[in-house]
């Protein structure tokens, strides 16, 4: 069946440092990609999505780009602020909204 | 714009008692999902609604766990009886759904109902 494999936490990063965390896809057909977040206390938020091979989705300095080559969709930012402490969830849409959800990653940002 | 309003925020109940969430999704959209968040893991659909009527239900552990969405707007998830395994975050989302919204159709979510099963 359709699932999503994400790399485990925590991460723990220094403010400025690179992210990246890794993300990798099984499904048929043409699935669209997101990656949500859940801040401390609050719902889950969309981020970012890509709906076809070769997207690249960005919102608040994180990307992401939809590799069908090698099924993946690594959300990357190039200088991690603390504010962006938070579990990151990377989603496969399989059509007609329905969401299969990776386990998350809970990234830990320190001053 | 209102968001997905969910509630209780948080409950604690003895195993075999029932409790019962309630959710209002963002006004206009026509899909409504349940999903259930057990700690560490990701969400996990439990029922899908599109309008009134249930999309995908099968999830959903029918012989303690019932759900309904009345007149298209609304919905409450009630479990009865409740178990140890059932402690977990439900979380509600709703999106505009159908055609309308693709496959890239955004769900919105509400801050969830943190159950513990004592």
């Amino acid at each position: 069946g359709d699932s999503v494999t994400q790399m485990e936490g925590p991460v723990t990063l220094s403010e400025e440092a690179f992210l990246t965390i890794n993300c990798t896809y099984t499904a048929t057909g043409y699935p669209s990609l997101f990656w949500y977040v859940q801040y401390p206390g609050e719902g889950l938020q969309l981020l970012l999505k890509a709906t076809k091979a070769d997207d690249k989705g960005s919102n608040k300095g994180f990307e992401a780009t939809y590799r069908k080559e090698t099924t993946s969709f690594h959300l990357e930012k190039g200088s991690v602020q603390v504010s962006d402490s938070a579990v990151y969830f990377c989603v496969l849409n399989t059509g007609f909204q329905k969401l299969v959800f990776g386990t998350g990653t809970r990234l830990l940002v320190s001053p | 714009e209102a968001g997905v309003a969910q509630s209780p925020r948080y409950k604690i109940i003895e195993k075999r008692q029932s409790v019962a969430f309630w959710c209002n999704p963002i006004s206009g959209h026509a899909t409504l999902y349940w999903y259930q968040q057990i700690l560490g893991q990701g969400p996990k659909l439990l029922i899908q609604f599109q309008n009134n009527g249930v999309v995908d239900d099968s999830q959903l552990p029918k012989d303690r766990f019932s759900a309904e969405r009345l007149k298209g707007v609304d919905s409450t998830l009630k479990i009865q009886p409740a178990k140890l395994e059932d402690s977990a975050v439900y979380l509600c989302a709703s999106s505009l759904g159908g055609a309308v919204a693709g496959p890239g159709g955004e769900l919105f979510f509400g801050e969830g109902s943190r159950l513990t099963v004592l």
